[in-house]
């Protein structure tokens, strides 16, 4: 089954311990991205890949990192989390040209 | 730089009457619209889009929605409600077809009354 994964799909943590939150996708697309949904806000795209090795900020980068090792994989790693992180997060990819795939989402709370 | 507008952060209507979810979208470049809906505790599905072509576009559950380039709007309708159409809705654009730059809309909540 074509999909986009993540994991874990609902995190707990305390301020300043780093995470990371994997995404995977089966369906061989070159791009892939990251999103935080807030209240009111929408989504908020923080991270995007145009391939492997090659990552540029989205609209909110910072506090984030991500890296793209290989086609299928684009994990989002918190160094230092805080609470205004807090948020939900949806990874999401697609092959040039078309709509965006979405995982089913991670829902992060800071303490 | 786009922005997206949805007016109306919750919208309800009666099981059986018309939906409308508004969009608008400003943009220097015509761009490329989509709808997506969010069921609950779901990810974002694709519910149609609009890149070239026929202007008014047909999705999936009946929805579909019309490109007016004059009114920079992408309004989302169905004819009748269902229950099941009970979920978050989400206005995109992008200004090309690469995928990197979609800007999303605030979203709007619909409930549909039985």
């Amino acid at each position: 089954e074509a999909q986009v994964t993540q994991n874990p799909r609902y995190l707990i943590t305390v301020t300043g311990k780093k995470l990371t939150v994997t995404c995977s996708q089966n369906m061989n697309h070159e791009y892939m991205s990251w999103y935080r949904q807030d209240p009111g806000l929408g989504l908020r795209q923080i991270y995007y890949s145009m391939n492997v090795e090659v990552t540029d900020k989205g609209d909110v980068p910072e506090g984030y990192k991500v890296s793209r090792k290989e086609k299928r994989n684009f994990p989002l790693i918190l160094e230092s989390p805080s609470p205004n992180q807090t948020s939900l997060y949806f990874c999401a990819s697609s092959p040039a040209g078309t709509s965006l795939f979405f995982g089913p989402g991670t829902r992060l709370t800071v303490l | 730089a786009q922005s997206v507008t949805q007016l109306g952060s919750h919208v309800s209507v009666s099981e059986g009457a018309l939906v409308l979810l508004r969009c608008n979208y400003s943009s220097s470049v015509p761009p490329y619209l989509f709808w997506y809906v969010q069921y609950p505790n779901q990810g974002l599905q694709l519910l149609l889009k609009y890149t070239t072509g026929a202007t008014l576009v047909k999705g999936i559950n009946g929805f579909e929605a019309e490109f007016k380039k004059s009114e920079t709007s992408f309004h989302l309708t169905k004819p009748s409600a269902h229950m099941s159409d009970a979920a978050e809705y989400f206005c995109a654009v992008t200004p090309d077809n690469y995928g990197q730059n979609f800007v999303f809309g605030p979203g709007t909540r619909l409930s549909v009354l039985p």
